[in-house]
């Protein structure tokens, strides 16, 4: 079936690190890609998106890479600081449909 | 400069009593949708509007009722909520009809249910 799902549901990192976060989906058809953070009690915060079209896009210490032969999508947070613990959640939208669908959500939690 | 605004952002009510959210957004954006989230779950869609066409999910129950008076807002009615609709309801828009646009979130409403 169709699915967008997220390896581990919780990530721990040092502080400093870069952090990977990753994601699977089945769903061949879908050609745009967005990954959320949302912080405790907020609303999903749109960090960076990618379409079928590209492998990588790189923005602001974070790197999305898609695979679309193996249907994996990863975000790396580099020099991981305190303020990026939240969950992370990716959302693939196919093309003609009218929603989002959303992955399980990874909890990225930062060590000092 | 918040685009997306949601009020109020906590509320409570009781059992069975109708309750209303509100969301506006400064962004001019044609499609406005309604998710539901419940704790460490991935925000589900209940329905969205593009411009004026009301567009519901298949599992979303009839209890949840929605209104677009016109572009910059939308309203989210419960009319009789029970325990489980207690969640955190996130308002979010796009301005693509195609929907391959971003999906701007506003805070939430975290709805508790006495």
């Amino acid at each position: 079936g169709e699915n967008v799902g997220l390896h581990l549901p919780t990530l721990s990192v040092q502080e400093g690190d870069n952090s990977i976060i990753n994601c699977a989906y089945s769903n061949s058809a879908s050609d745009y890609f967005i990954w959320y953070k949302q912080e405790s009690g907020k609303g999903p915060q749109f960090i960076i998106d990618i379409r079928s079209n590209m492998d990588k896009r790189q923005g602001q210490r974070v790197t999305v890479l898609l695979n679309k032969t193996v249907k994996h999508l990863s975000l790396q947070i580099a020099a991981t600081q305190p303020g990026d613990s939240a969950v992370y959640f990716c959302a693939e939208l196919k093309q003609g449909a009218q929603k989002l669908v959303f992955g399980q959500g990874t909890r990225l939690t930062i060590n000092p | 400069d918040a685009m997306v605004i949601q009020n109020p952002r906590y509320q409570v009510t009781q059992f069975g009593k109708p309750v209303t959210l509100s969301c506006s957004q400064t962004l001019n954006h044609n499609v406005m949708y309604w998710y539901q989230q419940k704790s460490s779950q991935a925000p589900k869609l209940l329905f969205h509007y593009y411009d004026k066409d009301f567009n519901n999910e298949a599992d979303t129950p009839d209890n949840f009722q929605s209104r677009r008076p016109n572009t910059s807002f939308c309203f989210l009615d419960i009319r009789s909520p029970g325990l489980g609709d207690a969640a955190m309801y996130l308002c979010a828009t796009s301005s693509d009809r195609a929907f391959t646009d971003t999906q701007y979130f506003g805070p939430g409403t975290r709805l508790t249910v006495l």
